[in-house]
């Protein structure tokens, strides 16, 4: 049974960078997109990007895009968000959560489906 | 972009009672592509329904799902102290994207 485990909380300065990551327990990442899932305090769940590690490719929420990266290490089977130019809208749970989809191959674009797994979360509070 | 719409916020029942939610989307899903989660205070979302109607590993066949078009439903059949939570329906897609949830409360 995969298990996904997530890096411990972060306190963060106004403007400064977070990187988090989610390791596979028990199982690789091969043939699977993992998404990362934001939930501010209170609110409901916004993806922010996925990554698709078996074609190499990553996209982005418009809202994330450009302040969000993700990243894979396959010999380590980590994935890596990245959130810059933090500011206290960005306090909240992010969770790393393994779903699968297909490559739409008239359009190009990756379809996510639904999440069957998902880390615990990891809190990032940003206060100065 | 398609926004989901669920309704009602807040759904105030009884353990026993039938619960119905509901997801709208603005546009038609061409398919049947919806799944649900479960979603408890300090916890991960739980994924309780893909596809519109399959039930996810483990998830016991008190919850149904339907729908397709723009109008999808999850119906728990007979509410249990454990039922009581917040339910998000999610499109899949590119991107996916989540309605803001209902929160069934015991009343």
């Amino acid at each position: 049974q995969v298990q996904l485990v997530q890096s411990g909380a972060e306190v963060k300065k106004p403007g400064s960078s977070v990187r988090i990551s989610c390791k596979a327990s028990g199982d690789t990442f091969s043939n699977s997109a993992i998404s990362w899932v934001r939930q501010a305090p209170g609110q409901g769940l916004d993806w922010m990007g996925g990554i698709v590690p078996i074609f190499g490719t990553t996209h982005y929420a418009q809202t994330f895009q450009g302040r969000v990266t993700i990243t894979a290490d396959e010999s380590t089977g980590t994935i890596y968000m990245e959130i810059n130019s933090l500011t206290s809208e960005d306090t909240a749970v992010y969770y790393c959560a393994r779903g699968t989809g297909y490559r739409d191959h008239e359009t190009g674009d990756y379809i996510y489906f639904g999440m069957n797994v998902w880390g615990l979360g990891t809190t990032v509070t940003v206060s100065s | 972009e398609i926004v989901l719409t669920q309704s009602p916020g807040t759904l105030s029942l009884s353990p026993g009672e039938r619960a119905s939610l509901s997801c709208r989307t603005s546009q038609s899903l061409t398919t049947t592509y919806l799944a649900w989660y479960q979603q408890k205070p300090g916890q991960a979302p739980r994924l309780l329904i893909y596809a519109s109607s399959n039930r996810a590993t483990g998830i016991p066949d008190r919850f149904s799902g339907s729908g397709a078009g723009t109008d999808f439903t999850l119906t728990i059949s007979r509410l249990e102290p454990e039922d009581f939570a917040v339910y998000y329906c999610q499109k899949y897609g590119s991107p996916p994207r989540f309605g803001q949830g209902t929160k069934v409360e015991i009343k």
